[in-house]
């Protein structure tokens, strides 16, 4: 049974850089056969796609986000990790981590817990 | 590619919910559909147009025809109430796309 957490800084400038990661438990990212997948959520707004990582490697980003984001895998400490760069106050909200945790369907059946970045000086 | 929901919906206790989520062609297209509550990620209901995950209610169903998917909540409870969001991972353009999503009220 996947876990997924979240863990960076809550509180970030702007034009500055976000990194967060999503430590694993309860499985292996290393030659899993399914996608992992950073979402975020602005305050009283809806979910968007920020990037998936394949198993493939591969990355597939938001189009509108794409110049500024980057996902990457650390398959040695069981993790993935997400920056965006050039930070506005629209980058303020929850990011989650998720995943299928199946190789046969897009579903995000499993989900971190969500963690809240503020964008302010 | 664009999912289109209808941003609210209100139900009586008892009722059956059908929530709506449009699309080109969705039928191509397998659909997910997600609950959240207030201070909560996200939670899977539906996979793959009509699969119900572990642990979800025999209430929650879905289905998916022409350009609109439908989550239909029968015998809808209190605990119902939350966002839905539907979603769609769109092969064509590798890309990974929700619903503006479905504020249901019971």
């Amino acid at each position: 049974h996947l876990q997924l957490q979240e863990s960076g800084p809550g509180l970030v400038k702007p034009s500055e850089t976000l990194s967060l990661t999503c430590t694993v438990s309860g499985g292996s990212i290393d030659n899993s056969p399914f996608s992992w997948a950073w979402i975020r959520q602005s305050p009283g707004k809806g979910l968007e796609n920020i990037g998936n990582i394949f198993d493939t490697g591969s990355v597939h980003y938001n189009p509108s986000l794409e110049t500024r984001v980057a996902i990457s895998v650390d398959t040695s400490a069981n993790r993935f990790s997400l920056e965006v760069t050039s930070l506005t106050a629209a980058d303020t909200g929850f990011y989650y981590c998720a995943t299928p945790g199946r190789d046969d369907s897009f579903g995000f059946q499993y989900w971190g817990q969500g963690i809240f970045v503020t964008v302010s000086s | 590619y664009v999912l289109t929901q209808p941003p609210s919906m209100s139900v009586a206790p008892g009722d059956t919910a059908r929530l709506t989520c449009g699309g080109e062609r969705i039928e191509t297209k397998t659909v997910n559909w997600y609950q959240q509550k207030p201070g909560q990620a996200p939670l899977l209901v539906i996979c793959d147009d009509s699969d119900r995950p572990s642990g979800i209610p025999e209430r929650f169903s879905g289905s998916n025809s022409g350009n609109t998917a439908t989550l239909t909540i029968s015998g809808v409870e209190g605990g119902d109430e939350a966002d839905y969001y539907c979603h769609v991972y769109d092969g064509d353009s590798d890309r990974t796309v929700f619903g503006g999503g479905t504020k249901l009220t019971v």
